[in-house]
This record gives structure tokens, C-alpha cells and sequence, in this order.
């Protein structure tokens, strides 16, 4: 049974540059949260996103925009990059049961290196 | 805004001692999770929490949710150099409630346990 997996895992890019990146959920979930984490910080909620629309949201600009696939796949796109949009970004994958204690399985990560 | 504030933020231990870590908040969560978290790579999942005063055990790990479900900690028992990574606790807030399904995280804490 595969777990999460995301691609690429490392990225180089260059200052106003557009990225995708890519989440396969674990196999039975259908829910994706994709979440920006700076090093030495914990993760922040970017977006959620389930029966391929964006369900929750935090707090980040509009260059951030994803997509969720019917096969429940999901990319994560940031438009003009910017040098703090450097972290590590990770795909959370779930199941949304309508029940309380939503638990949330993370991909290994996109390593993004702003330029 | 849900905010979880994590404490210590660092830990130096040698091999064999115990520790403990906090997680709290003023906000009411209906359910907690504990990631640990190596470099490079994505959170794994230890534990959740889902009942106030519930306490959990794996191994030499033991967790417990605060009576109101505002905090948690995590014990470990004779400290080994595996221990060694970044602790996070997650909070899930209430079912039904406009940010189902989106976690917030505290800021983690950096464990190094020395042989």
C-alpha cells in the first residue's frame, strides 16, 4: 500500500518563476491539505482540497492556487516566486468520515529553493 | 485563530534520561496529533488524542490529552539517540465547524538525545 508520495523532491527556481507541484494521496483517502513549512518551524496550512474543490484555506496570497484530480490527486501551483517562498512543502493526505479527529498522513516533501 | 504554543522549542538530553514536552492552547481542539519529524522529510504520525484525559502509550512514549482538549504532552521514558528529531503536535479543531479538516501546528521541538 503506497503512502504519500510528492514530486519532485527537490526544486531550483529562479525569483518570478512559477512552480507545480505534485501529491498522490494514500490509497482510500480522498482529502489533500498542502502545508508550507520554513526550516526550524512547524508546517502552515496552505489549502485543502476535496471533491476537487478548494474546501479550507489559510492565510496565503492568491499566487498560490492548486487543483485536485478525480483520481484525488492534487498539484500545488505558486505563481511569481518570491525568495521567502522557500520551505519545504508538504501534501497531507485523509479521509474526510464527516467525524471529529481528522488524522493526516505527510509526504516525504518538495525541498523548493527560491533563487 | 487556533494557536498551539509548543514548549521547550529545544532539548539537549543524554542517552537514558526522561523528558517532556507541552502543547497548548486557549482554543478547544477535537483531536490532537503528534508527528516526529527527521530532516528532509515529512512528519510521521505517532499518535492521536481524541477523548479529554485520554492517555496513550507506545513503547517509551506516553501521551495524554488535557481534560478540556486545550493541551497535551508527550513523555519519553529512558531517552535513546533514535528519539533524536523534531516533535510537532497538531490540533484538529471542532467537526462541522468552518475550519474542519485543517490542522494547526505548534512550532515543534528540536529533541537531540546524546549517546
Amino acid at each position: 500500500d503506497a503512502g504519500v508520495t510528492q514530486s519532485p523532491t527537490h526544486l531550483i527556481k529562479t525569483r518570478g518563476q512559477q512552480v507545480t507541484l505534485r501529491c498522490s494521496p494514500k490509497s482510500g483517502h480522498d482529502t489533500v491539505s498542502w502545508y508550507q513549512q520554513a526550516l526550524g518551524q512547524g508546517p502552515q496550512f496552505i489549502f485543502q482540497y476535496y471533491e476537487e474543490e478548494e474546501r479550507q484555506r489559510g492565510n496565503f496570497p492568491d499566487r498560490f492556487s492548486g487543483h485536485q484530480f478525480p483520481n484525488y490527486s492534487s498539484e500545488l501551483n505558486v505563481n511569481a516566486l518570491l525568495l521567502g517562498d522557500s520551505a519545504l512543502y508538504l501534501c497531507a493526505s485523509s479521509l474526510r468520515t464527516g467525524q471529529s479527529g481528522t488524522e493526516a498522513f505527510f509526504g516525504q516533501g518538495t525541498r523548493l529553493t527560491v533563487v | 485563530t487556533q494557536l498551539l504554543e509548543q514548549s521547550p522549542q529545544f532539548l539537549s538530553i543524554q542517552e537514558g534520561e526522561n523528558l517532556t514536552v507541552y502543547c497548548n492552547s486557549s482554543s478547544v481542539f477535537s483531536s490532537l496529533q503528534w508527528y516526529r519529524q527527521e530532516p528532509g522529510e515529512g512528519p510521521v504520525l505517532l499518535v492521536t488524542v481524541v477523548t479529554g484525559g485520554e492517555v496513550k502509550k507506545l513503547k517509551r512514549l506516553t501521551f495524554q490529552f488535557g481534560d478540556a482538549r486545550k493541551d497535551s504532552s508527550l513523555h519519553i521514558t529512558a531517552a535513546q539517540p533514535g528519539d533524536t528529531g523534531l516533535y510537532l503536535c497538531a490540533g484538529s479543531p471542532n467537526a462541522g465547524g468552518t475550519s474542519y479538516g485543517k490542522l494547526t501546528f505548534g512550532q515543534g521541538t528540536i529533541l537531540t538525545v546524546h549517546p
